[in-house]
């Protein structure tokens, strides 16, 4: 069985400052772990991910995320904060070979940002 | 590249009507497909993965016959909501993935049953 825990169901950062999101996981078997951006009324953005290589993982729009298994962690972090990051992060882990590639969806964070 | 479409993006219907989802996988071609539902403030719940060419798998408690999924093609599956009522009004968004694990998500499909 495999679950995401999301610790902060919102996050309220001022512009320019920095963005910390906490997710920690379960798996029993070696998870690829995801974060996803989902704007308002909108799909899912692939930020980053890690599929067990380098466990510091760089996304897009300033986004990385560090793997800690000691920790069964995966929070997503960005130095400076920016007005078009005001959106809802999921945390997501997927274990292919015990669930045939399917997602397990952390409770996701809103994040605001203020001017 | 790795663009997933939905169509339609809204759709308003009356209730004991059916409605047919479309989810295309634009620059890939997508061995499986994942229809999820997303209800208001909420995070996504897995409603069924899809093969091409077989047979869906739905995730305990969704009904089979009332979410009826169609995977055609490498590049397309559907989801018909069949007799909806309004407690089928939500968000529904697919994914796809090819020979890669990481899945692609289409823009959502908002759906309000009057």
């Amino acid at each position: 069985a495999q679950s995401v825990t999301q610790l902060d169901s919102h996050v309220s950062v001022s512009e320019g400052t920095p963005v910390l999101l906490r997710c920690n996981y379960s798996s029993s078997y070696s998870p690829s772990l995801f974060w996803y951006v989902q704007h308002p009324n909108k799909g899912l953005q692939l930020l980053l991910k890690y599929t067990s290589a380098a466990t510091l993982v760089k996304g897009i729009n300033g986004f990385e995320a560090e793997f800690k298994k000691s920790e069964t962690s995966f929070h997503l972090t960005k130095p400076s904060a920016h007005m078009s990051d005001a959106a809802e992060y999921f945390c997501v882990v997927s274990t292919l070979k015990a669930a045939g590639n399917k997602l397990t969806f952390g409770g996701g964070t809103r994040v605001l940002v203020k001017p | 590249g790795a663009v997933v479409s939905q169509h339609p993006s809204r759709v308003i219907c009356k209730s004991g009507t059916s409605v047919k989802i479309e989810c295309r996988s634009l620059d890939f071609q997508a061995t499986t497909m994942f229809w999820y539902r997303q209800f208001p403030k909420q995070s996504l719940m897995l409603m069924a993965t899809s093969n091409e060419g077989s047979k869906a798998t739905y995730e305990q408690g969704v009904e089979k016959d009332k979410f009826l999924i169609n995977h055609a093609s490498l590049t397309l599956s559907t989801l018909t909501v069949t007799s909806a009522h309004p407690e089928d009004s939500s968000f529904y968004i697919c994914s796809a993935t090819g020979r890669l694990e990481t899945q692609y998500f289409g823009p959502g499909t908002r759906l309000l049953v009057l």
